[in-house]
């Protein structure tokens, strides 16, 4: 079983419409979690932090499960320019020297008109 | 703010070449670095794990002497690919972490080896 999973997608969507994407995480001890967006060819930015209480930053809404150990993004109102690669990133104690980030394979959203 | 850049975005060298790329966080200090590479339709591997002053951190897989990493400073690494072949050409990415895990992305670094 992977560390970090994702539904490769494509989720197709419409314009306007309401998505929501999950990432499991296999480590418990995991303490820190993000959403990335990479358009095509293009490196990963920062989309926003996931809080324990869970948070929102206009149309995106973030949540935290530790129970199911699972992170979730929620797309409101989507747009066209959605339209890319989701990853999800786990941060997990490793080793007792440090901590490890683990990328999900990412999860490709198509917004179409 | 948190930007990092990259360079070069964009090489293509002949088999048995070497390649240095530099990734540099251009407004804060970044005692760690990560290199990445990225094949098509394929998710982020990270490669290494950069200290400042220290060695790098490998990750299984990733041969130390090929890909030689340099992080002689709080603002620069230097990933070098050496004796370059084909199945090389790849996507690099590098990322620095500014605080709390956040990871902040240089653009890129398209290599084709030929």
């Amino acid at each position: 079983r992977k560390e970090v999973e994702q539904d490769p997608g494509p989720f197709n969507v419409p314009e306007g419409a309401t998505v929501a994407f999950n990432c499991t995480y296999s480590n418990s001890a995991s303490q820190s979690f993000f959403w990335y967006r990479q358009d095509c060819r293009k490196e990963p930015k920062l989309l926003m932090s996931v809080y324990s209480s869970g948070n929102e930053d206009g149309r995106f809404t973030a949540q935290l499960n530790r129970a199911s150990q699972y992170i979730s993004l929620l797309i409101r109102d989507s747009k066209l320019s959605d339209s890319a690669t989701y990853l999800c990133v786990v941060i997990s104690p490793y080793n007792n020297a440090g901590n490890m980030l683990t990328f999900g394979g990412g999860t490709r959203l198509m917004v179409k008109p | 703010g948190a930007v990092v850049s990259q360079h070069p975005s964009w090489v293509i060298c002949k088999s048995g070449t070497s390649v240095k790329i530099e990734c540099r966080s251009l407004d804060f200090q970044a005692t760690t670095m990560f290199w990445y590479r990225q094949f098509p339709k394929q998710s982020l591997m990270l490669m290494a794990t950069s200290n400042e002053g220290s060695k790098a951190t490998y990750e299984q897989g990733v041969e130390k002497d090929k890909f030689l990493i340099n992080h002689a400073s709080l603002t620069l690494s230097t990933l070098t690919v050496t004796s370059a072949h084909p199945e090389d050409s790849s996507f690099y990415i590098c990322s620095a972490e500014q605080s709390s895990y956040e990871q902040y992305f240089g653009p890129g670094t398209r290599l084709t080896v030929t």
